[in-house]
C-alpha cells in the first residue's frame, strides 16, 4: 500500500516570495508522482508529474518539483509566487500495476499568497 | 472540448434515502474513476473502471455504495440508505488509459456536493 504525507496543511506567503510545499510518500514499489491543484471554486487539475527520467519536472506556470528517491520526497517549489497561485495543492502517487487507477492523495496544502 | 461533467452539482437528502450521482467522462476516455473529498478523510479513491475489465471496487467504504458504467461512457454512483458520514464532495475523473499503467493524467469533474441531513 502507498501513503502520502503533506507536511504543512497551510502555507501563508507574501507575493514574489519563494515557496516550498513538502510531500513525502511511502511505498514498497516504484511509484509515479503527481501534483494536482484546486483553485477556489474550481475542480482539480494536474500541475505536473514525474514518471521517469530527469528527477526535476516543471509546470507551465513556473512551479517545479524534484523526485528524491532516497528521501522518498517530491517537494513542490516556486521561486516567486503570485496572488493567482492561491489554491489548495495535492500531492499524489500511483503505483501502477494492479493499482492502475488508484491515485493516493495527501491531505492537501492550502497556499495563501498575500499582497 | 468538453471536460468531465457531473450532476447534480449539489444534492441534499435525508438520512436513509438513496441517491444517484452521475458522471459524463471526456469523449474517448476509456478509464473512469470516482473519488470522495471530505473534511475528515481528504481525497479518497472509491472505484475505477477501465474498458470492459472488471472494476476495481477496493475503495468503496461499504456495501451501500455501488457504481455502474453503461456502454463504456456514463457512470452512476449509487449510495443506498445514506448516512450523515456520507456527506462529502464526490469527484469523478477520466483518462485515456494509454501508456504504462499508472502514468495517466486524470481529468477531474467539478464534483457533486452531497449533504445528508
Amino acid at each position: 500500500a502507498q501513503s502520502v504525507t503533506q507536511l504543512d496543511s497551510q502555507v501563508p506567503v507574501f507575493e514574489e516570495a519563494p515557496v516550498e510545499l513538502r510531500c513525502n510518500y511511502s511505498s514498497s514499489v516504484s511509484v509515479y508522482l503527481f501534483w494536482y491543484v484546486q483553485y477556489p471554486n474550481q475542480g482539480l487539475q494536474l500541475l505536473l508529474k514525474y514518471l521517469s527520467g530527469s528527477t526535476l519536472v516543471e509546470s507551465i506556470n513556473g512551479f517545479e518539483a524534484e523526485f528524491n528517491k532516497s528521501q522518498t520526497s517530491f517537494h513542490l517549489r516556486k521561486p516567486s509566487v503570485h496572488i493567482s497561485d492561491t489554491a489548495e495543492y495535492f500531492c499524489a502517487v500511483n503505483a501502477g500495476g494492479t493499482s492502475y487507477g488508484k491515485l493516493t492523495f495527501g491531505q492537501g496544502t492550502i497556499l495563501t499568497v498575500h499582497p | 472540448g468538453a471536460g468531465v461533467s457531473q450532476s447534480p452539482s449539489n444534492k441534499v437528502t435525508e438520512k436513509g434515502k438513496d441517491v444517484e450521482l452521475r458522471c459524463d467522462p471526456i469523449s474517448g476516455h476509456t478509464a473512469l474513476y470516482w473519488y470522495r473529498q471530505s473534511l475528515g478523510q481528504g481525497l479518497e479513491f472509491l472505484i475505477y473502471f477501465q474498458g470492459n475489465s472488471a472494476p476495481d471496487k477496493s475503495g468503496l467504504p461499504s456495501d451501500r455504495f455501488s457504481a455502474e458504467r453503461t456502454g463504456g461512457s456514463v457512470s452512476t454512483l449509487t449510495i443506498q440508505r445514506t448516512q450523515q458520514e456520507d456527506s462529502a464532495v464526490y469527484l469523478c475523473a477520466s483518462s485515456l488509459a494509454r501508456g504504462p499503467a499508472g502514468t495517466d493524467t486524470q481529468y477531474f469533474g467539478p464534483g457533486t456536493r452531497l449533504t445528508v441531513l
